[in-house]
């Protein structure tokens, strides 16, 4: 079946280390997207990326890094200059050029700090 | 930049009744796509109904369906007969027509009361 697998599902991250987030897709889709999502403030993005080898800063990308070397994987590196880590994280894709088209999301990713 | 707004943080209904969560959105576009996301305590995102602004007509997806003003940038979700699997968090989320990123409100939490 067709779909987003982000791993692990539970994350959690010691003062000063850098943490990977998987996002791994088999839909074909060239657009991916991170998203971080706290209590009462909805989604933010944090990057995108529309193509191989190609990403965008979103809203919140400071303290984030990420990489689209292959189609289907787009990785989340939270590193030890975000301060307040601790969230929930989702990863999503959808077809670059169907505007219509839906976000598609993982399961997601909770983070928390030691 | 465009901004969702959710106004009503948490709702309750009764089961079987009929609830409206309220949506507003400020853009400049006149060509974009307005969705609505249902988030269970599972915390899988799931599409509930979307619509194109160019179309006047009301989305409906069974119990589902939309007030979309334009005129007014409203866009609210009616859920008819609810049920207790309704019980979740609501996100109107706007994507402007070939944009990228998804613009999420800060969700409203539905509850079902048997």
């Amino acid at each position: 079946d067709g779909g987003i697998t982000q791993s692990p599902k539970y994350l959690f991250r010691k003062e000063g280390q850098n943490v990977t987030l998987s996002c791994e897709q088999n839909l074909n889709h060239d657009a991916m997207y991170w998203y971080r999502q706290d209590p009462g403030q909805g989604l933010r993005l944090i990057y995108y990326s529309q193509i191989v080898n190609d990403f965008q800063k979103g809203d919140i990308a400071e303290g984030y890094s990420v990489s689209r070397e292959k189609k289907e994987s787009f990785p989340l590196t939270v590193t030890s200059a975000q301060k307040n880590p601790t969230a929930f994280y989702l990863c999503a894709s959808s077809p670059r050029t169907a505007t219509f088209e839906k976000l598609f999301f993982g399961s997601g990713t909770q983070l928390s700090v030691l | 930049a465009q901004t969702v707004t959710q106004s009503q943080p948490e709702m309750s209904v009764q089961e079987a009744e009929t609830v409206t969560l309220s949506c507003t959105y400020d853009t400049s576009e006149s060509d974009y796509y307005l969705f609505w996301y249902k988030q269970p305590p599972s915390r899988q995102m799931i599409l509930v109904i979307r619509q194109e602004a160019y179309k006047q007509q009301n989305a409906t997806e069974n119990r589902f369906s939309v007030n979309f003003q334009k005129a007014a940038k409203s866009f609210s979700l009616k859920i008819s007969d609810s049920q207790l699997g309704d019980a979740a968090m609501y996100f109107c989320a706007y994507r402007r027509n070939y944009g990228q990123n998804f613009v999420f409100g800060p969700g409203t939490r539905l509850s079902v009361l048997p």
